[in-house]
């Protein structure tokens, strides 16, 4: 059965930590892989990673894909209170399934 | 039908005119989400629909889209006025419970051109 599995599912930091959040997944068919970013209900695109190793960033986001060890990682530096949020990653198997875990949420204490 | 279907396939416009897109989900599936997706990229939310009611739609870019699913089946993205920057790729998905972590099975999308 295909699985996206998050850890961890919640994490509560002060504001300038760095967190590392975690993904890893079992599907067949393996296509690309996707991080969101979800504050209220409607998740934000953060980072699409296809091929293994290669660092994707966005300001103090990054994020990279094992796909030998199938899983990715989330990384963001110098957390800010604004960074709280549940953090979605989704596995796209195939053409037209898109196999999303759990999430974790994330909490900025200032 | 087996999976979502979306109508139609391509859509060639003109700027200024309305056009509406079209999204027939798994049947049974509580949820279905609008998205637009841009070459290379992933999926962007639009919207979302637990049956025929509409959670969310703060993804929409602006108040020319608009979206609905008057008996919780077939959706209808509407876009009004349309503008050469809404060339994209739409694409509707459906799942069967209405968590936005639910598998997600997409259809095979709208290409949209605005001229």
């Amino acid at each position: 059965e295909d699985k996206v599995v998050q850890s961890p599912l919640s994490l509560v930091v002060h504001e300038g930590d760095t967190v590392t959040l975690n993904c890893s997944y079992e599907v067949t068919n393996f296509r690309s892989l996707l991080w969101y970013k979800q504050e209220k209900k409607a998740p934000t695109f953060l980072f699409m990673l296809t091929s293994s190793g290669i660092e994707k960033k966005s300001g103090r986001l990054s994020s990279i894909l094992d796909k030998k060890e199938l899983f990715s990682i989330l990384n963001i530096t110098a957390t800010q209170t604004g960074d709280s949020a549940v953090y979605l990653c989704a596995v796209w198997q195939g053409a037209e399934k898109l196999v999303f875990g759990q999430g974790t949420r994330l909490t900025i204490n200032p | 039908g087996a999976g979502v279907s979306q109508s139609p396939r391509y859509k060639v416009t003109k700027r200024g005119q309305d056009v509406a897109l079209r999204c027939d989900p798994i049947s049974g599936h509580v949820s279905l989400y609008w998205y637009r997706q841009a070459l290379g990229q992933g999926p962007e939310f639009l919207t979302y629909f637990n049956y025929e009611a509409q959670q969310d739609k703060s993804g929409l870019p602006n108040d020319r889209f608009s979206a609905e699913r008057p008996e919780g089946s077939i959706s209808t993205l509407t876009i009004q006025r349309t503008e050469q920057r809404d060339s994209a790729m739409y694409r509707c998905a459906s799942s069967l419970a209405p968590q936005s972590t639910d598998t997600q099975y997409f259809g095979p999308g709208t290409r949209l051109t605005v001229l």
